[in-house]
């Protein structure tokens, strides 16, 4: 099984900061590592799929890179809806797995 | 529009049988895998397998194997998760979710289904 792993657990942010979340698999993925942002009582949503493919309708200020074991997700000028849990999740081998989570708070 | 729509929250005791469904419309349901996601409150998110309505393939994890049941009845867009024999420790959000194939990411998810087992 393959193992993700995710830092920082917690984040707090003011508005207008930059957020970084690294996602880190436990063997090479490829691309096959997509981001989704989950705000409470919702379900998650596809923010990044594929390492670094954007996803019509999600805002510009999210973005991804990486490949192989190490991901890593952007907020670029952190907004105040974008507190939330974010988890990355591999598609690569089954069992599928996720990370466990980032939550991002709003200061 | 896309919709995966679920059952409704469930109280249960430890030992009774479940079954929750997941309705989907707005696509073709049968080209889609429809897979299954535990959450508990609080916690983060397991993939417990999915399935193709197409031809009822499916692929669990190891963690869920013998576990739960994951179904389908194409001819009503529905997607089903079953237990025969519930636990406490089953108590959590189950979402289902689509994917366009094996391998693709999860693009759309359903509302979720509440399921608590306690005596």
């Amino acid at each position: 099984e393959i193992v993700l792993t995710q830092s920082p657990d917690f984040q707090s942010v003011t508005p207008k900061e930059n957020v970084t979340i690294s996602c880190r698999a436990s063997q090479s993925i490829g691309t096959s590592l997509h981001w989704y942002q989950q705000k409470p009582d919702q379900s998650p949503n596809l923010l990044i799929k594929f390492a670094s493919q954007s996803i019509p309708g999600v805002p510009s200020r999210f973005s991804g890179s990486g490949s192989g074991t190490d991901f890593t997700l952007t907020i670029n000028s952190l907004e105040a809806e974008d507190a939330a849990a974010y988890y990355c999740h591999q598609s690569y081998n089954v069992p599928f797995t996720f990370g466990p989570g980032t939550k991002v708070e709003i200061k | 529009e896309v919709q995966l729509v679920q059952s409704g929250a469930e109280v249960k005791k430890p030992g009774e049988s479940l079954k929750i469904s997941c309705r989907g419309s707005g696509y073709n349901f049968a080209s889609y895998w429809t897979g299954w996601v535990r959450q508990v409150p609080g916690n983060g998110l397991e993939w417990l397998g999915t399935i193709y309505p197409a031809d009822s393939d499916t692929v669990y994890s190891p963690s869920f194997q013998g576990q739960v049941t994951i179904s389908v009845d194409k001819s009503i867009s529905t997607a089903y998760l079953q237990w025969s024999s519930l636990k406490a420790s089953d108590t959590a959000i189950y979402y289902c979710a689509r994917r366009y194939t094996k391998y693709s990411p999860i693009d759309f998810w359903g509302q979720g289904t509440l399921v608590t087992v306690s005596s």
